[in-house]
């Protein structure tokens, strides 16, 4: 276990739908990432928190949206659904926000939009 | 192209033999290198990371990473059937006051009993 608790863990939703995500981090971690892991693309980047602060942005649609809470959980946004959505989103932690050298990975929200 | 290519595999080994992973970048950009195993259906976990180039030993794994040619490796001693997993090469770099994360496709390894 690493300690990052990702809910749900399944979700099936139609498409043009909005679902969210959330993320709760490891005791002590202030950095949130998110990523997508689908078959054809491998596990792409979406975005990063730090303490609260957008600090690093990769491959995110403009139809996803993320935040993180004075609490540090995290929530990703996922709104107009399409079909090509459909993945596992996987958040991870880590203490600081400089790399992810030491970043610990939740279990995933396996995402499928019908 | 692609910034950072691994073969997909599948790899099949027996079971005690010496595992090699490999992965190439094209930007020269990238400070850290990281090396993830991922079980079926499970979130990835870190199994290593390196800032410079050369060895880093842990265990039965040794990382190399090799700047000049931008190739970075993972090898797995005496590789058990407990190490069957995709293995994931990660590098991030530091670009104008934020970072870039990327990862490879990964490997699926599967060492044979």
């Amino acid at each position: 276990d690493s300690g990052v608790t990702q809910t749900p863990k399944h979700l099936i939703t139609a498409t043009g739908q909005r679902v969210t995500l959330r993320c709760s981090p490891r005791s002590g971690d202030l950095s949130v990432y998110w990523y997508q892991q689908s078959l054809d693309q491998g596990l792409q980047f979406l975005i990063q928190y730090y303490n609260g602060e957008e600090r690093a942005k990769g491959n995110i649609l403009e139809r996803f949206s993320a935040q993180q809470f004075p609490d540090l959980h995290s929530e990703l946004n996922l709104s107009s659904l399409e079909l090509g959505d459909s993945a596992l989103y996987f958040c991870a932690s880590s203490v600081g926000w400089g790399s992810n050298t030491e970043a610990f990975f939740g279990q995933g929200t396996r995402l499928t939009v019908v | 192209q692609k910034e950072v290519e691994q073969d997909p595999g599948p790899l099949s080994v027996p079971e005690g033999a010496i595992v090699s992973l490999n992965c190439t970048y094209s930007n020269s950009a990238f400070q850290y290198f990281m090396w993830y195993r991922q079980y079926s259906r499970k979130g990835p976990e870190l199994l290593m990371y390196t800032y410079s180039s050369g060895n880093k030993e842990d265990g039965r794994f040794t990382a190399q990473v090799d700047k000049s040619s931008k190739y970075i490796s993972l090898f797995i001693r005496d590789s058990q059937p407990s190490d069957s997993a995709t293995y994931l090469c990660a590098m991030s770099a530091r670009v104008t006051g934020t970072y870039k994360y990327i990862f490879g496709t990964g490997t699926r390894l599967k060492v044979l009993a």
